[in-house]
């Protein structure tokens, strides 16, 4: 049930970019992003409702292919901020559970 | 923007004894609660999800006797760990689905409880 992120890690210099991608193996009905910081609870980042959408604010972006099953998660002209582990999260069209994914570690360095 | 409190943020006890956890809705009713745990290092898995006035929903392999949860009402889910040991410490963090609007099912977190068995 658990959607699979890749990479697992990344280490960006102040000011590139990463995508970070989210796969699952069962038909997604919505697609969540959200960032943790170390001993935090996570923070909501985006929600994708259809197939299709591309959602942003500021310089995180995110898009959703429903017939991939796939996420990806950008962020361009990353900042110190933008360290700390993303998860995307997902739920089936029924029942009420929700999985995140097996997470992608951010570090931003100067 | 919806505020989901958990308390204790972190408790310790000895083997042996129960530790309950509560989760509260504070400006909005939450008719679907989650728990999930968190090792270090790992993601958040979900062990059970609770619905206000019913029996909980819990995932595979989650012992359904020793993570009591109880949802009494639309704003206060509790998770009881019972007989705690060793291997049940462990970062256990709440979440609330959010009634509805633009983000009708954007789940909002509690802060997170740190539980530390000796």
């Amino acid at each position: 049930q658990q959607p699979v992120q890749s990479p697992q890690a990344v280490i960006l210099r102040e000011g590139e970019d990463a995508v970070i991608n989210c796969s699952s193996s069962k038909a997604l009905y919505s697609v969540h992003w959200y960032r943790q910081k170390h001993g935090e609870a996570p923070i909501f980042l985006m929600i994708l409702l259809k197939g299709g959408e591309q959602k942003g604010h500021d310089k995180i972006s995110a898009s959703f292919n429903e017939k991939k099953q796939q996420s990806s998660l950008y962020l361009t002209a990353s900042q110190l901020s933008y360290s700390g582990t993303y998860f995307c999260g997902t739920g089936p069209n029924t029942g009420n559970q929700f999985y995140f994914g097996t997470g992608t570690s951010l570090t931003v360095i100067p | 923007g919806a505020v989901v409190s958990q308390h204790p943020s972190r408790v310790i006890c000895k083997s042996g004894t129960s530790v309950k956890i509560e989760c509260r809705s504070l400006d909005f009713q939450a008719t679907t609660m989650f728990w999930y745990r968190q090792f270090p290092k790992q993601s958040l898995m979900l062990m059970a999800t609770s619905n206000e006035g019913s029996k909980a929903t819990y995932e595979q392999g989650v012992e359904k006797d020793k993570f009591l949860i109880n949802h009494a009402s639309l704003t206060l889910s509790t998770l009881t760990v019972t007989s705690a040991h060793p291997e049940d410490s462990s970062f256990y963090i709440c979440s609330a689905r959010s009634p509805g609007g633009l983000f009708a099912d954007t789940q909002y977190f509690g802060p997170g409880t740190r539980l530390t068995v000796l």
